[in-house]
């Protein structure tokens, strides 16, 4: 059975710090991985990272893909409070049409 | 350019009533698919869609049913409500699903069955 695991479950830091958070799968012919980002309402798309695209960086956020490990972080540097969200992990595998999502990392940003 | 629209935002029912949560894209896009997030549990696949008059069932379909009659609209309907199915749903859609493009979310549908 197709599975998505993110650590830590929940973060607590001070703006400016460095997070990182971990996403480790098991999925039969791995096609892509996703990162989403969830404040109140609908996640937004952040990465997504393929066997052609393990690495993927968008100004204080990057991503990187361990195929041989079967995982992932996502980095934010200096975080800001603006960075407090739910952050979704999720990957899709050739063999089906399904995207499945870990149970995400709570990171709470306090000034 | 709306991309996913969710109606209702909110809703209470009683337990074994019926109702349909609507999303509409205007994106023109094939795949299609509904999700609940409940606390600790992440995001579930409920039912997905990839074009229209084509549905199939996720992780979690029991007591859901869906239809696609067009590309634009997949609603997600409740046949009788049970308190288990009070949870946070969403909607989403992608180009194709073969295409490396995400889904994008609609803001969701938050349900309380009494």
């Amino acid at each position: 059975e197709d599975k998505v695991v993110q650590s830590p479950l929940s973060l607590v830091v001070h703006e400016g710090d460095t997070v990182t958070l971990n996403c480790s799968y098991e999925v039969t012919n791995f096609r892509s991985l996703l990162w989403y980002k969830q404040e109140k309402k609908a996640p937004t798309f952040l990465f997504m990272l393929t066997s052609s695209g393990i690495e993927k960086k968008s100004g204080r956020l990057s991503s990187i893909l361990d195929k041989k490990e079967l995982s992932s972080i996502l980095n934010i540097t200096a975080t800001q409070t603006g960075d407090s969200a739910i952050y979704l992990c999720a990957v899709e595998s050739y063999n089906t049409d399904k995207l499945i999502f870990g149970t995400g990392t709570r990171l709470q940003v306090f000034p | 350019n709306a991309g996913v629209t969710q109606t209702p935002k909110f809703q209470v029912l009683k337990t074994g009533q019926s109702m349909t949560l609507q999303c509409a894209q205007d994106m023109n896009h094939e795949y299609m698919s509904w999700y609940r997030q409940d606390p600790g549990m992440g995001l579930r696949l409920i039912h997905y869609s990839v074009g229209a008059g084509i549905t199939d069932q996720g992780e979690v379909p029991n007591g859901y049913n869906v239809s696609r009659s067009t590309t634009e609209d997949f609603p997600l309907r409740l046949l009788s409500a049970a308190p288990s199915q009070t949870s946070v749903y969403f909607c989403a859609s992608s180009r194709t699903r073969n295409s490396n493009q995400p889904q994008h979310f609609g803001d969701g549908t938050r349900l309380s069955i009494l």
